[in-house]
């Protein structure tokens, strides 16, 4: 039930930067009310909310990450990208890339998650 | 440690009805912010099975069901089957963490 294309390296050494892309087919990432999103899953655990990029490139991050992501959009692409710095072991999990689709009115409390990327296994190891 | 809580595991026998709950606080749940509910079959993105607390996408079938109540949420799957077995979590909105999941829930069949 994949709906968005994500693509980027499995493995990244300590301290570099983790870089994927998730492309969004037969869409734009600069039209709607949407949120593109990355989440991720270390494994055996729970989901956790990375960051997201409104339609209008405007961006938020989880506060436990801020200091180390950036969320971009490339509308000619149709794609958005991730970029994790100063990475460690505690940063190996599976990445998503998911739509947030906006329902009622409201802001952020007014999303839920209805297509996702097939998953990236992002290992940090030298 | 997840903003909301739930079971770490539960079972049932087919046919059988399981409820997974969802326990958050007045930062989230309680102040009347909505739950949607994700099922993650073994080595797959998670799918969205109920928006809205209550709400089931197309596609969906109609033994699952959800409910919200004060600071918690509920899960419900009637007429238990073996392609049910995944994990399952919450996720809703948070004033001071933003979007936010549950640990999780792994649904075992018998």
């Amino acid at each position: 039930q994949a709906q968005l294309q994500q693509s980027g390296p499995g493995l990244v050494k300590p301290s570099q930067t983790l870089s994927l892309t998730c492309t969004v087919p037969g869409g734009s990432i600069s039209s709607g009310s949407y949120y593109w999103t990355w989440i991720r899953q270390p494994a055996g655990k729970g989901l956790e909310w990375i960051g997201r990029m409104y339609t209008s490139g405007s961006t938020n991050y989880n506060p436990s990450l801020k200091s180390r992501v950036t969320i971009s959009g490339d509308t000619s692409k149709n794609q958005f990208s991730l970029k994790l710095s100063s990475v460690t072991a505690a940063d190996t999990a599976v990445y998503y890339c998911a739509r947030a689709t906006h329902y009622g009115s409201g802001t952020y409390y007014r999303y839920y998650f209805d297509y996702w990327g097939q998953g990236t296994l992002v290992t940090v190891s030298s | 440690q997840s903003v909301l809580t739930q079971p770490p595991s539960v079972s049932g026998a087919p046919g059988q009805r399981v409820i997974i709950s969802c326990t958050g606080s007045s930062s989230n749940i309680g102040a009347g912010f909505d739950v949607h509910w994700y099922q993650q079959l073994p080595g797959t993105s998670p799918k969205l099975i109920i928006y809205r607390n209550s709400n089931r996408p197309s596609g969906v079938p109609d033994r699952f069901s959800g409910s919200k109540s004060d600071t918690s949420a509920s899960l419900a799957i009637t007429g238990l089957q073996a392609e049910d077995e995944a994990d399952y979590y919450c996720q809703s909105y948070d004033s001071l963490s933003d979007w936010v999941f549950g640990g999780g829930t792994k649904l075992t069949v018998l």
